[in-house]
């Protein structure tokens, strides 16, 4: 385990389903991040939350909605999803802008 | 506004050789550069952190150099193994703590 804790590590669902993908971190970090990355494709940066609170949306479809609440706890909640979004899902912590420790994250898949 | 470049974006080597892996930052007020690697449809495995203050940073084989004033970096595997064959990435963070990524080098050492 690195300290940050995704689950589940594999998702299937269709494109009516609501889930949740969830990430809990043990480092006492106060920042969380969630990334996507797709097939043959760079990391990209969803959303970012310092101290509980949401500071960047980087356009993200509002079939995504992410809770965090607490430090500890981000939850990304997934609903109405396109099969083009089935790529890997990263969760990460960081102490302010210091060492940055991600999850192993979520493969998921859209049918 | 930061950007992290990484030059080549794949590598492969035969079994046992020294080698070295380039990134280049365009800002060098840059407040710490990690290295990651990355397997297959995994998470991101921190490697090394260099503040700005440092020069350099070793852990067994990896050794990481920092020269904010050329805006470079550089990660140096000694004796690589076939263990080795990854994606590298490295990472510096943005003032709002976004963590700006190079596009990333696919190593594959061969037997």
């Amino acid at each position: 385990e690195t300290g940050v804790t995704q689950t589940p590590r594999h998702l299937v669902m269709g494109m009516t389903n609501k889930k949740s993908l969830k990430c809990e971190q043990h480092l006492g970090h106060n920042a969380m991040y969630w990334y996507k990355q797709s097939a043959k494709k760079p990391l990209e940066l969803m959303f970012v939350y310092n101290f509980k609170e949401q500071t960047e949306n980087n356009s993200v479809p509002s079939r995504f909605s992410p809770e965090c609440p607490n430090s500890s706890h981000l939850f990304l909640h997934l609903h109405t999803l396109q099969p083009e979004d089935s790529a890997l899902y990263l969760c990460a912590s960081s102490q302010s802008r210091s060492s940055y420790t991600f999850g192993s994250g979520t493969r998921l898949t859209v049918v | 506004k930061q950007e992290v470049t990484q030059i080549p974006a794949a590598l492969s080597v035969p079994e046992g050789e020294n080698l070295v892996l380039n990134c280049s930052f365009t800002d060098s007020a840059i407040y710490n550069l990690q290295w990651f690697r990355q397997d297959p449809g995994k998470g991101l495995t921190s490697l090394l952190l260099i503040q700005s203050s440092q020069r350099e940073q070793t852990s067994g084989r990896l050794n990481a150099s920092l020269d904010k004033s050329s805006g470079r970096s550089t990660l140096y595997i000694a004796a690589s193994q076939p263990g080795d064959s990854a994606t590298y990435l490295c990472a510096a963070p943005s003032n709002t703590g976004k963590l700006i990524f190079g596009q990333g080098t696919t190593l594959q050492v061969k037997p």
